[in-house]
């Protein structure tokens, strides 16, 4: 069964702190994403890689970063935080010609 | 702008009804669509899917039907059970064997199954 682990599942942090969410998965994934998941907005990508050391933006990646090192973890980085990324965050991975599987998510505060 | 559209933000149906979801699209270049279901505190999870050529794919309880002249896709739950409670998003994508494999989104639909 496919797993997808998102480090914490809770995380308060202070404005203009460095923010760093963790994503890991197990099945040697080519694909990974993050998404941020806001009350009637759905699910908007931020960033997306298709392999290791490779990164592609998607829809809102201002105010991200990502870095993928390893096949396995793929980091979204939050540069100096700011009150409007409290967000639930979700980290997803996908083989070829396969759905993307989901983590748990990450509900970020941001005070 | 929003190349996926779920239209209905909620949906209320009885237990033992049919509970219709709706989706449509913009882009005539998807040519995969999935449905996922989240319940609250958790990852989305993924439910059924259907290509573009098909019309339509049948799961247990889970039917999807694609309309690609109307850009329009729905999903059907029969019998809706109190479990099946939870926000459904409908996404899409281009070329299912491309290699990055991102998807586009609706906002999601709230279902609520009541006794």
């Amino acid at each position: 069964d496919v797993k997808v682990t998102q480090s914490s599942r809770y995380l308060v942090k202070r404005t203009g702190e460095k923010v760093f969410l963790e994503c890991v998965q197990d099945m040697d994934h080519e694909n990974m994403f993050w998404y941020r998941q806001d009350p009637g907005l759905g699910l908007r990508l931020i960033y997306f890689s298709y392999d290791v050391k490779m990164k592609e933006k998607g829809d809102i990646p201002e105010g991200y970063s990502v870095s993928r090192e390893k096949k396995e973890r793929f980091s979204l980085i939050l540069e100096s935080a700011s009150t409007n990324q409290t967000s639930m965050y979700l980290c997803a991975s996908r083989p070829y010609y396969q759905p993307q599987h989901f983590g748990d998510g990450t509900r970020l505060s941001i005070l | 702008d929003q190349q996926v559209k779920q239209n209905s933000p909620s949906l209320s149906v009885q237990e033992g009804r049919i509970s219709i979801l709706n989706c449509d699209y913009t882009n005539s270049m998807f040519d995969y669509f999935l449905w996922y279901k989240k319940y609250p505190a958790e990852g989305p999870t993924f439910l059924i899917s259907i290509s573009s050529i098909k019309d339509k794919n049948e799961d247990g309880r889970f039917t999807v039907f694609l309309n690609k002249s109307a850009k329009h896709l729905s999903l059907h739950i029969v019998p809706s059970q109190p479990g099946d409670s939870a926000v459904y998003f409908c996404a899409a994508s281009a070329g299912r064997g491309s290699t990055l494999g991102r998807l586009y989104f609706g906002r999601g639909t709230q279902l609520t199954v009541w006794p």
